[in-house]
């Protein structure tokens, strides 16, 4: 059973379209958060979720929206794609916040042409 | 920035010899972790270490931490070829994990 599952591995889309990444995790987590890792593969954190609710927004383009229905996923929408948003996306989840380990998934690559 | 910065960006050792990796980051903490990341692949918790600890042990890894100079190492001893991967230490602050750009270990046979 995998602990943190995101869907779709793989993206290729045109610029200007819009695309959703999906995330779920199966440990009870409480928080859950998307990262962006570079092709220089720099992380940088984008959202976290915390129940529900939304706790960290970095300065990220209003092009990317989370969602989160409930606590076991955390979905990210991507408005008007730009060449500039092609990336590995990474969901992760953690137990009492930042003060644990987290458990990511396997990672969304995507590829804006 | 809590930021971690790993040196070296790059490390190519003959396996079986002994690793150490370096971690060195800008504010207080709450604790250190450290991932490593197969190609293509998501990251795995490896360590954690709270700000109150100055060693840690698990298997063949063992992480120190110096809060007096902010930084952290990580050493896998007897290193084995499924040890290639990049490593990435990640400070803790308020709320996050903020990660550096890891260091690229390269085990050869």
């Amino acid at each position: 059973d995998t602990a943190v599952s995101q869907t779709p591995k793989y993206l290729v889309t045109q610029m200007g379209n819009d695309k959703s990444i999906k995330c779920e995790q199966n440990l009870g987590h409480d928080t859950m958060y998307w990262y962006k890792q570079d092709s220089k593969k720099f992380l940088k954190i984008m959202f976290s979720y915390n129940n529900k609710e939304l706790i960290i927004n970095e300065t990220v383009p209003n092009r990317f929206s989370p969602k989160s229905p409930d606590k076991a996923h955390l979905n990210l929408h991507i408005n008007s794609l730009e060449l500039g948003d092609s990336a590995v996306y990474f969901c992760a989840s953690s137990q009492e916040g930042a003060v644990s380990s987290y458990t990511f998934g396997s990672g969304t690559r995507l590829t804006v042409v | 920035s809590q930021q971690g910065e790993e040196d070296p960006q790059a490390l190519s050792i003959q396996e079986g010899e002994n690793a150490t990796m370096n971690c060195s980051y800008k504010t207080s903490i709450n604790n250190l972790q450290w991932y490593r990341q197969n190609s293509g692949r998501g990251l795995v918790h490896l360590i954690l270490i709270r700000s109150n600890e100055r060693e840690k042990h698990s298997g063949r890894l063992r992480v120190t931490l110096d809060t007096s100079k902010k930084s952290s190492s990580l050493l896998i001893t007897a290193s084995r070829a499924a040890d290639t991967a990049s490593y990435f230490c990640a400070a803790v602050g308020a709320q996050k994990l903020v990660f550096g750009q890891g260091t690229r270990l390269t085990i050869n046979p």
